[in-house]
């Protein structure tokens, strides 16, 4: 069975510190993985979609990372802000079977940036 | 440019009742996708559509129901909301299925009495 999940649950910072949130997968045949921010009472938005062969992908002060030999990603956040109050999902892409890639979702981490 | 709305945003309706989640995207973008999520679960999948007149059930369709007659829109029918399908609704696109990056509307919330 396909499955995804993240660590930790839940994560207290400070403002301006960094941050790493990690991401397990079991989804085969792997065809991407994306990492999404959803704000409360939002729907979640993209923040890296990365592929096999991409180790790394940054967008701004996002940046994941992606062993696809361990299938394990990581989620780094650097100086955080205020704004940065959020779940994080970790979304895995079967390859091939539907023809819509099937996506395999994490529960999320909760991030909570205090001041 | 809208993009990706849902309506109506909360709605709170009695057990046995018919409801009716709107989606309505200006992209025409060929996917649509309907998930729920709920404390505990992550996002699933209920049902999704390749292009007009195509659906297909996708992880948790019973006690639903859509259709999609243009490209635009996907409806998606409670035919006799149960108290189990209070959740977050939330309606996606996505241009082409596949590794295509997935949009997602606002979300409604459903409250089933």
């Amino acid at each position: 069975k396909n499955q995804v999940e993240q660590s930790p649950q839940s994560l207290i910072i400070l403002e301006g510190k960094n941050c790493t949130l990690q991401c397990n997968y079991t989804v085969s045949p792997f065809s991407n993985l994306r990492w999404y921010k959803q704000d409360t009472g939002r729907g979640p938005v993209s923040l890296t979609i990365m592929t096999f062969s991409e180790n790394t992908k940054s967008n701004g002060r996002y940046t994941a990372t992606l062993d696809a030999d361990t299938k394990q990603s990581s989620l780094h956040i650097t100086a955080s802000q205020l704004s940065d109050s959020a779940s994080y999902i970790c979304v895995v892409s079967a390859a091939g079977g539907t023809s819509y890639g099937k996506l395999t979702f994490g529960q999320g981490t909760i991030l909570t940036v205090h001041p | 440019d809208a993009g990706i709305t849902q309506s109506p945003r909360y709605k709170i309706t009695e057990t046995g009742r018919q409801v009716t989640l709107m989606c309505h995207q200006t992209w025409s973008h060929s996917y649509m996708f309907w998930y729920r999520q709920d404390l505990g679960h992550g996002l699933r999948l209920i049902y999704y559509s390749a292009a007009a007149d195509i659906t297909d059930k996708g992880e948790v369709p019973d006690g639903y129901v859509v259709s999609r007659s243009k490209t635009e829109n996907f409806p998606l029918t409670l035919e006799s909301a149960t108290r189990s399908q209070t959740s977050v609704y939330f309606c996606a696109t996505n241009l082409a299925g596949g590794s295509y990056e997935q949009y997602f509307g606002p979300g409604t919330r459903l409250t089933v009495t």
